[in-house]
C-alpha cells in the first residue's frame, strides 16, 4: 500500500525556537497533504491542507503565520513551527491521498515537545 | 459543526472475545473509514466503506456503511493481544480527503 512517511519522528527544543517537520509520500505523487495535531488522548483535528505549487489552506483558528507549509513538490510538504512554546508542544501528523480510490495514508507522527 | 459519537470509549476483554464498536452522527457521510492508532504512531487505515449498505472485511475485521449513511461499525473477531490500540472512525464528506471528521476514539485492551 501507499507509504508516508514523516520526519523527525520526535523533537525537543527550547520556548522560541523553530521546528520543521518533513512529510514524504514514497511511492506516490500527492498534489495535497494534510496535517493534523493531536493531543494526549485526543482524537485528530485538522490544522491545513497543503497545496503543491500553491499556498495552503488553514482551519478556522490556526494560525498560518506560526505553521508555516510548504509543499514544494509532489512528495514532500514541509510543516515549520516557528518561534515555539510550550503550549505547541503536541504531536503532529501529516498525511497524504494514493492509491486506488485516493485513500488517506498517515504518517507516523512527530512529537514535539517545547521546553 | 459536524461531529461523531464514537462508542465506546474504552474497553477491557478477554483474548479470544469479539469486539463491537461504532459510529453515528447528525451528518450523512460519503465515505466511512476506520484506523488503528498504536502509542506514539499514526493512524494505520483498517478498512474503507465507499456506499452506503457496504459490508467489508479485513481478515478478522469486519465493517459496515450505514443505510442512512449517518453510522458505521466495526467488528473485531476472536482478539488477539495484538489488538491493542486506539481505534478512530472517520467521516468523509464533500469531494476532498481531507475533509475527514474523526471520533475520540475506542481504546481497546486485551487480556491474554
Amino acid at each position: 500500500g501507499a507509504v508516508v512517511s514523516q520526519h523527525p519522528s520526535w523533537v525537543i527544543c527550547k520556548s522560541g525556537t523553530s521546528v520543521k517537520i518533513e512529510c514524504r509520500s514514497l511511492d506516490f505523487q500527492a498534489t495535497t497533504m494534510f496535517w493534523y495535531r493531536q493531543f494526549p488522548k485526543q482524537s485528530l483535528m485538522l490544522m491545513a491542507t497543503s497545496n503543491e505549487g500553491s499556498k495552503a489552506t488553514y482551519e478556522q483558528g490556526v494560525e498560518k503565520d506560526k505553521f508555516l507549509i510548504n509543499h514544494a513538490s509532489l512528495t514532500l510538504s514541509t510543516l515549520t513551527v516557528t518561534s515555539a512554546h510550550p503550549e505547541d508542544s503536541s504531536f503532529y501528523i501529516c498525511s497524504a491521498a494514493g492509491g486506488a480510490h485516493e485513500k488517506l495514508f498517515f504518517g507516523s507522527g512527530t512529537q514535539l515537545s517545547v521546553l | 459543526g459536524q461531529q461523531l459519537n464514537q462508542s465506546p470509549q474504552s474497553m477491557f476483554i478477554q483474548e479470544g472475545e469479539d469486539v463491537s464498536m461504532n459510529c453515528t452522527s447528525s451528518s450523512i457521510f460519503n465515505t466511512w473509514l476506520w484506523y488503528k492508532q498504536d502509542p506514539g504512531e499514526g493512524p494505520v487505515l483498517l478498512i474503507a466503506l465507499y456506499k452506503a449498505g457496504e459490508l467489508t472485511s479485513n481478515g478478522r475485521l469486519t465493517a459496515q456503511f450505514g443505510i442512512t449513511r449517518k453510522d458505521s461499525f466495526l467488528n473485531i473477531s476472536a482478539s488477539i493481544p495484538s489488538d491493542v490500540g486506539i481505534y478512530f472512525c472517520a467521516g468523509q464528506y464533500g469531494g476532498s480527503q481531507g475533509n475527514l471528521i474523526f471520533g475520540k476514539g475506542t481504546k481497546l485492551s486485551v487480556k491474554p
